[in-house]
């Protein structure tokens, strides 16, 4: 079965500056999606980017950015100029392709890391 | 505009009480979720719906129940409230294989 971890429970940034929180998986398939979802202090949790597996090339959206590292199966979030309200509980999930009309279909989500920005 | 929308977002209810809650998404979305989650925690999936009149357990053992008559409402119920089920219960649908689009949540407290 596959697992995700976040070693990281609390991370902390200081405005304007950038912080990569880690995550590490562990499967036996070549086919999935990677996810980093961001979920605020009592508001709705969102997708904040998606990486597939055969892309080689690393997932951006705008500020936030990914290295994967399908062979070591790491998937870090790294988020550039921290703003305020990049403050919140981040969860990355793994899905599975090969599997995908079962529940191993079914999104697995880490722990979570929760981030702190300091102003 | 597509969305998933849960109700109520908060509910404060008495021990013994049964309780709905209500989760609806207009995207036509085949697979559809329910997680408890106790704030700043990890997510524990505890049922899940791959279309009408299928249902799952899900990883986390719960005394809760869900029903899925229509693809597009997913409501989970309490028959008897208790303290221990004091939480948030987050709902997902998902038409894909991007990811889940995630409702706002229901916070609720048993007394």
């Amino acid at each position: 079965a596959q697992t995700v971890t976040q070693s990281q429970p609390e991370m902390s940034v200081q405005e304007a500056e950038t912080v990569t929180l880690s995550c590490t998986y562990d499967t036996s398939e070549s086919d999935y999606y990677l996810f980093w979802y961001k979920q605020p202090p009592s508001r709705q949790m969102i997708l904040v980017i998606r990486q597939e597996a055969y892309k080689q090339q690393n997932a951006t959206e705008n500020r936030f950015s990914v290295n994967f590292q399908k062979a070591a199966k790491s998937f870090s979030l790294k988020i550039s100029d921290s703003q305020l309200g990049d403050a919140a509980m981040y969860f990355c999930a793994y899905r599975s392709l090969q599997n995908y009309g079962g529940s191993q279909g079914n999104l697995i989500f880490g722990k979570g890391t929760k981030l702190s920005v300091k102003p | 505009e597509a969305d998933i929308y849960q109700t109520p977002r908060y509910l404060v209810i008495g021990t013994g009480k049964k309780i709905t809650l209500e989760c609806s998404q207009t995207m036509g979305h085949d697979k559809m979720y329910w997680y408890q989650q106790d704030p700043g925690m990890e997510l524990h999936l505890i049922h899940y719906s791959y279309g009408v009149n299928s249902t799952e357990k899900g990883d986390l053992s719960s005394e809760s129940t869900v029903s899925r008559i229509r693809t597009e409402h997913f409501p989970l119920t309490l028959e008897s409230a208790r303290p221990s089920h004091t939480s948030q219960y987050l709902c997902a649908s998902s038409g894909g294989t991007f990811g889940y689009t995630f409702g706002s949540g229901t916070r609720l407290t048993v007394v």
